[in-house]
């Protein structure tokens, strides 16, 4: 199957300080990629939708000042943390679809951001 | 509005044993139905989707589940569970919300599959 790469799995970051996450889709073109966030025993909460060229929808709710997204290549999409609170610690996982046709998407490894 | 339940938080079988995992879905039109599994500290992986066609869809690591339309259902189930299979899964249902190039997901809450030496 198609791959996506996530970084950094983990990173750990001081209050007011912005952390930015990489998505790439690494064998395949993804025009849209996905945010999500992930609580401790919880379900997947999709933030938002990246779209190549375009600006990310946003779920109702998420902040996109906070929560920037940028997706400037077929194969890369980012998101940005803009001063990081504790309450942002959580699990990020992007995700893509293989635009050739697979209807399963794809799931990065996934980002344990930890802001202290 | 599509939604998808996975009714049992945790699901506990002794290895060797069949596990079924149970998902049932809402949605306004035919459904896309999707299994994923998470280890922890990792991102999901997938498991089987049905599309259409045959409602017995097999997929990675020998799981298999069984698309029922008139219970709106997609349980996932394995004939003998393994140690290594113990993780938490994911049901999920396509979202046909319109736009160009969308492709959203509705997830299930998960559940936590331990399978016991």
């Amino acid at each position: 199957g198609a791959v996506v790469s996530q970084h950094p799995s983990r990173v750990i970051c001081k209050s007011g300080t912005s952390v930015k996450i990489e998505c790439r889709s690494l064998d395949f073109q993804a025009t849209t990629m996905f945010w999500y966030r992930q609580f401790p025993k919880q379900s997947l909460m999709l933030m938002a939708t990246s779209n190549e060229g375009s600006k990310a929808t946003y779920e109702q709710g998420v902040e996109k000042d906070k929560f920037l997204i940028n997706h400037a290549s077929l194969t890369l999409s980012t998101l940005t943390v803009t001063s990081a609170h504790p309450e942002d610690s959580s699990f990020y996982i992007c995700s893509a679809r293989d635009q050739t046709g697979n209807t399963e998407a794809f799931f990065g490894q996934g980002t344990r951001l930890t802001v202290v | 509005a599509q939604s998808v339940a996975q009714p049992e938080d945790q699901v506990k079988v002794a290895e060797g044993n069949p596990l079924t995992v149970k998902c049932t879905y809402s949605v306004s039109g035919n459904p896309y139905l999707f299994w994923y599994v998470q280890y922890p500290n990792r991102g999901l992986q997938f498991l089987l989707k049905y599309i259409t066609g045959d409602n017995l869809v097999k997929g990675s690591y020998g799981f298999e589940a069984e698309f029922n339309k008139s219970q709106t259902s997609f349980h996932l189930k394995k004939p003998s569970a393994l140690v290594s299979d113990s993780a938490l899964y994911f049901c999920a249902v396509r979202d046909l919300r319109s736009g160009a190039g969308s492709y959203q997901l509705t997830f299930g809450k998960g559940t936590k599959l331990s399978v016991i030496p």
